[in-house]
């Protein structure tokens, strides 16, 4: 089986940091993602690591610790439309078409 | 523009009124996916299709069926829908590691 856990809801002032972590435990890993999702509409794509060590993409940054199953995505200079539901998936390795996704983490952003 | 697109939007129904949801992409990606998103649940997968003719059950595969006969389309067929199966549906497709583009979603209720 194949547990992804993170927070439930974050709250954080504009601008600024939040840190969004995952923990995962499976079998075979291969690559993390985060997607981030606004009320009623689709997620969209925000990261993808596989090998260890921080990626970072302008105000996103994810990292990876695959010893730990552990990941966190952290968002820098908060803005009020960074207000939304940002979830961590896990592929594994036996099935590369297997995505597996945690619940979410709503993140609320505050004036 | 590239698109991924699913159709209806919206759909009430009846139970056990035979249904397809459509999923459409123009970007000629091998892979497609089909997810259903409940509150508290998050996204868990349905099936998975690597290429034409390539289709595997995901997560929660009981009660729906699916085909690729080319590769831009992946519908998802109820045969028989039950209420439990009222959720917001996901079309999702992807090139590389990721799954890059999701279609809109499809809000179905089965009553």
């Amino acid at each position: 089986g194949q547990n992804i856990d993170q927070p439930t809801e974050m709250t954080a002032t504009e601008g600024a940091i939040v840190q969004i972590n995952c923990t995962y435990q499976t079998s075979g890993f291969n690559g993390l993602f985060w997607y981030q999702q606004h009320a009623g509409e689709a997620p969209t794509f925000l990261s993808y690591n596989v090998l260890d060590g921080l990626e970072e993409k302008g105000r996103f940054s994810s990292f990876l610790s695959r010893s730990k199953g552990y990941s966190y995505l952290l968002l820098k200079e908060l803005q009020m439309k960074d207000s939304a539901s940002y979830l961590c998936a896990v592929r594994k390795t036996d099935s590369w078409g297997k995505l597996q996704f945690g619940a979410g983490t709503q993140v609320v952003v505050t004036p | 523009e590239a698109q991924v697109t699913q159709n209806p939007r919206y759909l009430i129904t009846v139970t056990g009124k035979k249904l397809t949801v459509t999923c459409s992409q123009n970007m000629n990606h091998e892979y497609m996916s089909w997810y259903r998103q409940d509150p508290g649940l998050g996204l868990r997968q349905i099936y998975y299709s690597m290429n034409v003719e390539v289709t595997d059950k995901g997560d929660v595969p009981e009660g729906y069926k699916v085909s690729r006969k080319e590769k831009r389309n992946f519908p998802l067929i109820l045969e028989s829908p039950s209420p439990n199966q009222t959720s917001l549906y996901f079309c999702a497709t992807g090139q590389g590691p990721a799954e890059a583009f999701f279609g809109q979603g499809t809000r179905l209720t089965v009553v």
